[in-house]
């Protein structure tokens, strides 16, 4: 079974610092990752895509690939209460770029 | 708007009861998924469809069924509902470039007693 595994959490930051959300994933095949923000009660939406090793930067966010350790991170500055909700990891599979595995999620919260 | 709409966005039923939750999408996305979304365990696809009348399963297809008929719609069928399938579902559309560049639904919350 192929998995993309984050931790759950609660991931507590201070205002203003920087938060760092962690996955790794199991199909040493898998081509491009999402990082999704899901606000309590709402559905996701996409913040960034990452499908070349090294960093991607668009705003505040930043993506990070390493395919050799088959590890994706996102990073948040300057930490808003804004920001605060459940950040979901997902990749494609090797076997089908069609297919879309989701991790658990990260639930981040941004202490005043 | 670019949306993706499903109804109903809450419904309780019965085992037993057959239901199909909608789902429509108004940017002529060739991508379609459903999801489920269960505490501890993430989103879990269901099914997906590349295009019209092109549907395959995801990773929990068992006790749901799809449909393709046009480009924009992409209903999931309950035939038997059973307790197990109570759950938050979840549709997305993607243009199709790369199929993780989804846009979801609002979410149907659906409980089955």
């Amino acid at each position: 079974q192929k998995e993309v595994e984050q931790n759950s959490g609660p991931l507590s930051v201070p205002e203003g610092a920087i938060a760092s959300l962690n996955c790794t994933y199991s199909d040493r095949g898998s081509q491009s990752f999402f990082w999704y923000r899901q606000y309590s009660g709402k559905s996701p939406e996409l913040i960034m895509f990452i499908y070349s090793n090294g960093d991607k930067e668009d705003g505040r966010f930043t993506a990070q690939l390493n395919k050799a350790s088959q590890y994706v991170s996102l990073l948040i500055r300057d930490s808003q209460p804004s920001d605060s909700a459940t950040y979901l990891c997902a990749g494609d599979l090797e076997s089908s770029a069609s297919k879309i595995i989701f991790g658990s999620g990260t639930r981040l919260s941004i202490r005043p | 708007e670019a949306q993706v709409t499903q109804n109903p966005r809450y419904l309780i039923t019965v085992t037993g009861k057959k239901l199909t939750v909608t789902c429509s999408q108004n940017m002529n996305h060739e991508y379609m998924s459903w999801y489920r979304q269960d505490p501890g365990l993430g989103l879990r696809q269901i099914y997906y469809s590349m295009n019209v009348e092109v549907t395959d399963k995801g990773d929990v297809p068992e006790g749901y069924k799809v449909s393709r008929k046009e480009k924009r719609n992409f209903p999931l069928i309950l035939e038997s509902p059973s307790p197990n399938q109570t759950s938050l579902y979840f549709c997305a559309s993607s243009l199709g470039l790369l199929t993780g560049e989804l846009f979801f639904g609002e979410g149907s919350r659906l409980t089955v007693l």
